[in-house]
């Protein structure tokens, strides 16, 4: 069972770039792994998914090294409503689970 | 296209009462899937349907129940419910299964039990 652990909270000002890093130590090799976003008292929404080196689209960058033991996500430029929860997931490709961690609260300040 | 649609919104039940919750998932999706989410516990899979069966489930007891209909709407049940049960309950949905493509959650059903 590949469990995630990212910092609990990160801090950051208007404007600039935000990295959040997660560890999967246990990952496996048909493992995806996965960024959600979510704001108080709705559901979770995608924002990045990726397998292995590097995958960009409109909103983040995911950062996968070559050991897959970790991934970084990076948002560009946070805005005041960039202000979440931040979760990384490894999804378990055998057994079709999305296994939640603690998730990282990003707080963005003017 | 119409987003995941989770009902009711708001929901207080009384200990040992039982509730249903319904999803029902954006068109076309096949893989429903349910979490609960706790401020103690984080956000929890429950289970996850694909074409009317479950192909998973979670590490909660038999109380907590689902079924997927032949529309693809999903609802899950809970039994005897206790205070513990009291959380934010999501669906999603995805074409063929959550892990390796996009899931869409809905907005939740907030439990509280008294």
């Amino acid at each position: 069972l590949a469990k995630t652990t990212q910092p609990i909270s990160m801090d950051s000002y208007e404007g600039q770039e935000v990295n959040i890093t997660c560890s999967h130590n246990n990952i496996a090799t048909n493992d995806y792994i996965t960024w959600y976003q979510q704001f108080p008292s709705q559901g979770p929404r995608f924002i990045i998914q990726g397998y292995k080196t590097k995958v960009t689209n409109e909103v983040a960058s995911l950062f996968i090294p070559a050991d897959r033991k970790s991934s970084t996500l990076s948002l560009p430029r946070v805005s005041l409503s960039d202000t979440a929860v931040y979760y990384c997931l490894v999804g378990e490709w055998d057994t079709d689970k999305l296994i939640f961690g603690t998730g990282t609260r990003l707080q963005v300040f003017p | 296209k119409a987003g995941v649609t989770q009902t009711p919104r708001y929901l207080i039940k009384t200990r040992g009462q039982q509730v249903t919750l319904s999803c029902s998932p954006i068109s076309g999706h096949r893989s429903v899937s349910w979490y609960q989410q706790t401020p103690g516990q984080g956000l929890q899979f429950l289970f996850e349907y694909f074409s009317e069966t479950q192909r998973n489930k979670g590490n909660f007891p038999g109380r907590f129940s689902g079924r997927q209909f032949s529309n693809s709407r999903s609802e899950m049940n809970v039994s005897t419910l206790e205070l513990g049960d009291s959380a934010l309950y999501l669906c999603a949905s995805s074409l063929t299964g959550p892990v390796n493509t996009e899931a869409f959650f809905g907005q939740g059903t907030r439990l509280t039990v008294v």
